[in-house]
């Protein structure tokens, strides 16, 4: 059972408009969520996050909105450019006792941005 | 060397071969992950380590057998594995016990079984 779900395996949006990832999940328990950007042959790096109590966080281009009652996460990224162009990957956060946290992953969304 | 480094980033082994992984991280973290990604598929947690204990291992086959000698170094030793354990093997750190802890990934190690 897939407890994050990113249901779009590509998307390719022109340069200078707005990319739309978006991300589904089904735990509960998820107190954070995290972007992380992917580009070939390398490890994935963090992008942004979210906490469960809010509903949305702006970091420059990038915004993610969270709809706890949907369950469901955006990334919106505007304007999107060519260097946007990886493989983006969902995560949801919980808490798995004794101190420690786990990631839980989605397969993750291939961005391309057209110039 | 800054932040999480792999060794080797390209690995092709036989069946009957035993080589491991290495992952060191220079962020002063306290938690070691070891994760799996295959093709079309989500990445999978295998391991965690925090503060040099095991506390996770989620139902791993035990040709994969992990080590983490101190926070900074994690190692994953590999024996006898199959053509389908082929993949990209990703090591990641975190600071465990504050109030957000993002993991930082290395490059990964693509392995070939053959």
């Amino acid at each position: 059972d897939q407890q994050v779900k990113q249901n779009s395996p590509s998307l390719s949006v022109q340069e200078g408009r707005i990319s739309i990832l978006n991300c589904d999940y089904t735990n509960s328990m998820f107190d954070y969520f995290l972007w992380y950007k992917k580009y070939p042959a390398e490890g994935p790096t963090f992008l942004i996050s979210i906490s469960s109590i809010k509903d949305k966080n702006e970091d420059g281009r990038f915004t993610v909105f969270l709809n706890k009652s949907a369950k469901h996460l955006s990334l919106h990224i505007v304007p999107s450019q060519p260097g946007d162009s990886a493989v983006y990957f969902c995560a949801g956060r919980a808490y798995s006792g004794a101190g420690s946290y786990q990631l839980t992953f989605g397969k993750g969304t291939k961005l391309s941005v057209i110039p | 060397e800054t932040g999480v480094t792999q060794t080797p980033r390209h690995l092709v082994m036989g069946m009957t071969n035993k080589k491991s992984l290495k992952c060191e991280q220079h962020l002063g973290h306290n938690a070691m992950y070891w994760y799996k990604q295959s093709a079309k598929k989500p990445l999978e947690l295998m391991f965690v380590y925090s503060l040099e204990e095991r506390v996770e291992n989620n139902s791993v086959p035990s040709r994969f057998s992990p080590e983490c000698p101190n926070s900074s170094h994690l190692f994953l030793h590999l024996h006898t594995l199959q053509p389908e354990d082929s993949a990209l093997y990703l090591c990641a750190s975190s600071m465990q016990g504050v109030a957000y802890n993002e993991q930082f990934f290395g490059p990964g190690t693509r392995l070939t079984v053959l």
